[in-house]
């Protein structure tokens, strides 16, 4: 079984300040981890994957999230908030399995202040 | 890059109609697809893992004979909420798996669809 632990519902940070969303995941096999964003009444977009490789990656729109297996960590940054930014984010993890479905964590907003 | 479509985007039906909302992959092929339900100010639950030319396989506590989920081809899945009710409105939203190999793997989603049952 796996699950995600997203810490903060909700976030606020100020326009060009530093974002730190938080994810931990539990997964009893090497897991691919991802970030979502959504925006009212939208699907999902995806921010960056971690599969293979690199554990540091880079995504869309300034995002970056570096997966750290000791600390079964996947967190989410971006060194420049903008305000475009505000929207709800989830962490998601995919375990083995034939199907691979995802499993989300409960999401954390980001508010911008100006 | 991979493109899933998703319609309609909002329907309003009422109590005890059915409504068909589809899900299609554009530029890939989707041999599995997964349709989530999702709560205001709540996260995404999967209600059901759609594969091609077979049965769905659903999630404890998803009434299968409520959401029948057809999967006929490799482009195609739709959700048929049966019999709807207001307990049934929400939003829903299917994702397609893309990508081959791990460093491709990835899952793209619709745009969802916005239930209100009256």
């Amino acid at each position: 079984a796996q699950s995600v632990t997203q810490l903060g519902s909700h976030v606020s940070v100020s326009e060009g300040a530093l974002v730190l969303l938080r994810c931990n995941y539990s997964s009893s096999v090497p897991p691919y981890l991802f970030w979502y964003v959504q925006y009212p009444n939208q699907g999902l977009q995806l921010l960056l994957k971690y599969t293979t490789g690199a554990t540091l990656v880079k995504g869309i729109n300034g995002f970056e999230a570096e997966f750290k297996k000791s600390e079964t960590s996947f967190h989410l940054t971006k060194p420049s908030a903008h305000m475009s930014d505000a929207a709800e984010y989830f962490c998601a993890v995919s375990a083995s399995g034939s199907a691979r479905q995802l499993t989300f964590g409960s999401g954390t907003q980001l508010t911008v202040l100006p | 890059g991979a493109v899933v479509s998703q319609h309609p985007s909002r329907v309003i039906c009422k109590s005890g109609t059915s409504v068909k909302i589809e899900c299609r992959s554009l530029d890939f092929q989707a041999t599995t697809m997964f349709w989530y339900r999702q709560f205001p100010k709540q996260s995404l639950m999967l209600m059901a893992t759609s594969n091609e030319g077979s049965k769905a396989t659903y999630e404890q506590g998803v009434e299968k004979d409520k959401f029948l989920i057809n999967h006929a081809s490799l482009t195609l899945s739709t959700l048929t909420v049966t019999s709807a009710h207001p307990e049934d409105s929400s939003f829903y939203i299917c994702s397609a798996r893309d990508g081959v190999g791990p460093a491709n793997y990835g899952y793209t989603f619709g745009s969802g669809t916005r239930l209100t049952v009256v």
